[in-house]
């Protein structure tokens, strides 16, 4: 039972790249979540996806898409990568009135 | 105005004392409420929910609700050198698992 696995651990992009964040849970979860966390800021929802084939906005989408592509996951894209999207990048899963588990994070530098 | 609010401190409280934490949201139609622990360079992990008002121990903490006042706060007694970290308030803002988490509060005890 791995819980929230995040790929990868570490990238670094050039402005104007594309690259995809993926994450899988085990858990049989329903909620799953994409945050961003840079210094000071706590964790920001970017998207989240209540059930399979669902998704909504949070509070930052500008510059990311997401995919529920099954029940285990749920991706990440930047299209067009700024320096602005430099962050810590958290993946989250949540069952029916239970807590929130987080992956390991990715750590995104967009040079 | 962010949705759930924190004072970033840092909080410094002598060793052995009672650390106390708080927070405000915006959304009176919230339902279920978080405390996450997170130690820099690691992912959040969950201390407390709480759901209803009034108080909730478990062990060393308190988590306190007053959905009225719109306000939670986490109580930490016999704070320890461990108990040094950032804390996370979260809040489902409604009923389609939509989570927000404020900026956090860095503690620092003191030994």
């Amino acid at each position: 039972n791995a819980g929230v696995t995040q790929t990868p651990k570490f990238q670094v992009l050039k402005t104007g790249q594309s690259m995809t964040l993926q994450c899988a849970q085990d858990m049989n979860h329903n909620s799953m979540y994409w945050y961003r966390q840079d210094p000071g800021m706590g964790l920001r929802l970017i998207y989240y996806s209540a059930s399979e084939g669902t998704t909504d906005k949070g509070e930052v989408p500008n510059g990311y898409n997401v995919s529920r592509l099954n029940k285990r996951e749920f991706s990440l894209r930047l299209e067009s990568a700024a320096p602005s999207q430099t962050s810590v990048y958290f993946c989250a899963s949540r069952g029916r009135l239970e807590t929130q588990y987080f992956g390991p994070g990715t750590r995104l530098l967009v040079l | 105005q962010k949705e759930v609010e924190q004072n970033s401190g840092p909080l410094s409280v002598p060793e052995g004392a009672i650390a106390s934490l708080n927070c405000t949201y915006s959304d009176r139609g919230s339902q279920s409420f978080f405390w996450y622990r997170q130690y820099s360079g690691k992912s959040p992990e969950l201390i407390m929910s709480i759901y209803s008002n009034g108080d909730k121990e478990d062990g060393r903490f308190t988590a306190q609700l007053n959905k009225a006042s719109q306000y939670v706060s986490l109580l930490i007694r016999d704070s320890q050198p461990s108990d040094s970290a950032t804390y996370l308030c979260a809040v489902n803002m409604n009923r389609d698992d939509k989570i927000i988490f404020g900026k956090g509060t860095r503690l620092h005890i003191l030994p």
